[in-house]
């Protein structure tokens, strides 16, 4: 069975502070893709990163970083000099080739960025 | 243009009344989805279709009634609406046929409030 775990429920973080999110994952399956999305204040949300199971180069994109980690199941996102535009409930999600409904979403980190 | 719309983005509503909430993409993808976000953000897949195809039927009440017109459009009809029906629904789509490997577009959300 697949399934996403983020332990952070609440994060609160002064702006500028740097801040990590974590997501740990759980599937059988050797192919797989991990997806980051965000859910601002507005309700939307947005996809921020996709990574294949082969692929475990870390990835940066301006303040945005992931470090995917397959020997402890994890991929982290981490925030560089947070912004008060930052502030939104972060979601991890697991997909798996096999079987029709194969994304998974984890409970959201609700991150708190704080002027 | 907004890529995927969905209509109202507030719907509140009595016990036993029935209600349909409309989504619309302009991307040109094969598949949507309904997505229903609870109380403490959790996110679960509805239904998805490709083409106008079911693909995907998750363990939802038969009062939920998905349909779709064309590919462009996945309507949701609740009959007999409960309490605990109130949520944030979530239209979405993908390129693709399956959630896989593909970024999902989100729209703004239904928030649905059953008295």
């Amino acid at each position: 069975a697949q399934k996403v775990t983020q332990a952070q429920t609440e994060i609160s973080v002064v702006e500028k502070e740097d801040v990590t999110l974590d997501c740990v994952y759980e599937t059988r399956d050797t192919t797989y893709y991990l997806f980051w999305y965000k859910q601002p204040p507005s309700g939307e949300l947005v996809f921020l990163i996709r990574r294949n199971s082969f692929d475990e180069q870390n990835e940066i994109s301006g303040r945005y970083s992931w470090n995917f980690q397959k020997s402890t199941s994890s991929f982290n996102f981490t925030i560089t000099a947070s912004q008060v535009v930052d502030s939104a409930v972060y979601f991890c999600a697991l997909s798996v080739v096999t079987g029709a409904n194969n994304l998974f979403f984890g409970t959201g980190t609700r991150l708190t960025v704080i002027p | 243009d907004t890529a995927v719309s969905q209509t109202p983005k507030y719907l509140v509503t009595q016990m036993g009344n029935d209600k349909s909430i409309k989504c619309e993409q302009n991307l040109g993808h094969d598949t949507m989805y309904w997505y229903k976000q609870d109380s403490k953000k959790f996110l679960k897949i509805m239904f998805s279709y490709n083409n106008k195809e079911l693909i995907i039927n998750e363990t939802v009440p038969n009062r939920f009634s998905p349909k779709s017109p064309d590919k462009a459009h996945l309507n949701l009809h609740i009959n007999s609406l409960e309490l605990g029906d109130s949520a944030v629904y979530f239209c979405a789509s993908s390129q693709g046929r399956t959630a896989t490997n593909e970024k999902l577009f989100f729209g703004s959300g239904t928030q649905l409030s059953v008295l």
